[in-house]
């Protein structure tokens, strides 16, 4: 069964809007939080990461939040843009593997 | 720049056929990956392999196996491929460091297609 419940599947949003995709997780072991985004046609690069020891990370437009007593983390991409859309898979990680999750397809509308 | 290159983008075979699927990374990296993607599951890892020789079952190896004779290529075999195998294979690598995770480099994917 899936490690890392990943939500929604798909969203829309306008330029300039706010997207926000959200994570959940089981196994207490898990001590990396990472982001990847993949284009049609490439492999998933890592976006942005997080570890449990801090509740927020920023990096430009992209801010992941923290919840670790809730066991949840959520992306948060401001000021969209087109290229912006992509798939985005949250992931948690123990030792040196990464636990996936679905996926979220993000559309940009211009 | 790190490079994950995979020897095929597309792939079709027929079921039962013995397949073989190539990666290899320039940089050097300790950590090899196989997943495969699907929609709606994400990417659920096959195997992954931390030094030569050395190969670890992941969430999904019912039906795959795996090698590693040199640090920069992982082949993942597919003995006898079946319908339910059709799939998106992804290879990554990263640094090791136990205990500490480091970024993964994917390569740009295999869609094989068994009939």
């Amino acid at each position: 069964q899936q490690q890392v419940k990943q939500s929604p599947q798909s969203l829309i949003v306008q330029k300039g809007g706010i997207s926000i995709i959200n994570c959940a997780y089981e196994n207490t072991a898990f001590d990396y939080f990472p982001w990847y985004q993949q284009f049609p046609g490439k492999g998933p690069a890592l976006l942005i990461a997080i570890r449990p020891d801090v509740s927020e990370k920023k990096e430009g437009r992209f801010t992941i939040s923290f919840n670790k007593s809730a066991k949840q983390f959520s992306l948060h991409i401001m000021d969209s843009q087109p290229g912006d859309s992509a798939t985005y898979f949250c992931a948690a990680g123990d030792d040196y593997k990464l636990s996936f999750g679905a996926g979220t397809t993000v559309t940009v509308r211009a | 720049d790190v490079k994950v290159t995979q020897s095929s983008r597309y792939l079709v075979k027929r079921t039962g056929e013995k397949v073989f699927l190539e990666c290899v990374q320039d940089m050097d990296h300790e950590n090899m990956f196989w997943y495969r993607q699907d929609p709606g599951l994400g990417l659920r890892l096959i195997y992954f392999s931390y030094d030569v020789k050395m190969k670890e079952k992941g969430d999904i190896p019912e039906g795959y196996s795996v090698s590693r004779e040199k640090k920069e290529r992982f082949s993942l075999i597919l003995e006898s491929a079946s319908t339910n195998q059709t799939s998106m294979y992804l290879c990554a690598s990263s640094p090791s460091g136990l205990g500490v995770h480091h970024e993964q480099f994917f390569g740009p994917g295999t869609r094989l297609t068994v009939l």
